[in-house]
Parts: structure tokens; sequence; C-alpha cells
């Protein structure tokens, strides 16, 4: 089966760079059936979509996060990262990486495998 | 946009409780739903908008097209007290979700 494993720092210094990785097992990532997805959700709230990766390494990001995310892949590590730049307060959210399944007849699809997930704090 | 409500819905075991999901335009079938407990990942229950996943139980009932849909868990039981989520994916970019919907006891 499917896993996916999210690492980063857990504590990022306010307007510093983030960087997650999530690192695919039992699967390759090299795979023209799947996006590969950044989520993230702050403490009591709800899912947010940061964006997501082709194998292809075309990149698909949030508009409101757009400007400073990153989402890139590496096929022969099997991984795949995210980047967020100027991180404030508001970044601070457990991180999951997930996999996307496109669905036939849509644009969109469905995240059918998700990481653990991983806590991030912006604090000084 | 995605409206879900309620956003919690209190309930007993052997209950039915119903979610409820809205989007402003019409998505065909094209939504799913999750759960999530505290400290998990989400986990995807049913997309197709009535598709449910390999295992998942049949007491969980998901209907809808356009851009009503619903969410009904028949009988209650205690593993079923989470947080729900439904998401569209008719269109994308992005990924859009719902509030989420906290069923509680």
């Amino acid at each position: 089966q499917l896993h996916l494993q999210e690492s980063g720092p857990g504590l990022v210094q306010p307007s510093e760079p983030l960087s997650l990785t999530c690192t695919v097992s039992r699967a390759s990532i090299n795979n023209a059936s799947y996006y590969w997805s950044w989520l993230r959700q702050p403490p009591g709230g709800g899912l947010e979509w940061i964006g997501g990766v082709y194998h292809t390494g075309y990149a698909s990001l949030s508009p409101s996060l757009q400007s400073r995310a990153t989402i890139s892949i590496d096929i022969s590590r099997n991984h795949f990262s995210l980047r967020l730049t100027s991180v404030a307060a508001a970044d601070t959210a457990v991180y999951f990486c997930a996999r996307q399944r496109a669905e036939p007849g849509t644009r969109g699809g469905i995240f059918d495998f998700w990481g653990q997930g991983t806590p991030v704090t912006v604090s000084s | 946009v995605v409206t879900q409500s309620p956003a919690t819905l209190s309930a007993s075991p052997g209950e039915s409780a119903t979610i409820y999901c809205r989007t402003s335009q019409n998505i065909l079938r094209n939504l799913a739903w999750y759960q999530q407990k505290p400290g998990q990942p989400p986990r995807l229950l049913t997309f197709g908008s009535s598709t449910r996943t390999t295992g998942l139980s049949d007491r969980f009932i998901a209907f809808g097209a356009g851009t009503e849909f619903t969410l009904t868990i028949n009988s209650l039981q205690s593993e079923d007290f989470a947080v729900y989520y439904c998401q569209e994916y008719n269109d994308w970019p992005p990924s859009t979700f719902g509030q989420g919907t906290k069923v509680e006891i």
C-alpha cells in the first residue's frame, strides 16, 4: 500500500522560508495518473489546498499562495517538496502531502492517500 | 464556493445523521466526502457523489448532483463521531473543500 511521509522543521521563524519534503514509498511518483499535492490545516480549522505537482514537474498552485509557494518533484528520489517563503503566524498549520487521483471527465481529482501530517509553527 | 452545513451535528449512537454540501456552480456528480478523526489525516469515504471506497460500511450513503449533495450516516456507531468534509473536483485548480461538519455525541 502506498505510503507518504512528510518531513521538515516543526518551527520556523517569521519571514523565513518553510521547506517540507514528502517521501513516497511502495509506489513510483513517476505516474501520469496522479498529482502529488500539499494541503494544510490550521489549528482547529479546515482543509486548504496549497498546490500539486505532476510527474513532469508541472505545478499548479492555489491563487492565494502562488506568490509564495513552490512545489517541485524529484523522480530519482521518489519525493516531492514544498517551499513557502516569507512565512507568518497565519502559516502555522499541520501540513499534509497527498496523492490526487485524476477522475475521468473532470479537471480535478480526489485525494486518495495522505501522509500523517507534520505540524509547523511559525514563531520567533 | 462550497458551503457545508451544519457546522456541528449532535446525535446519539444508533441514530442517523445527514450532512449537506452546496456548491455555487453545477459540478455534476464530482463531489467527494472525507472523514477526519483527531490527530489523523482525512480519509476518503466516497467520490463521484455516491461511490464508496473499498471496505466502507454501507451505513454511509452519499447522494446528490448538480449543486446539492448529502452524506447520511445511518445507525451511528462510536467510530463515526468525527469531522466530515466535502470536496468538489469538477473544476481545478483549486481543489475546494467545505468548511467541515463535526458529528458529536
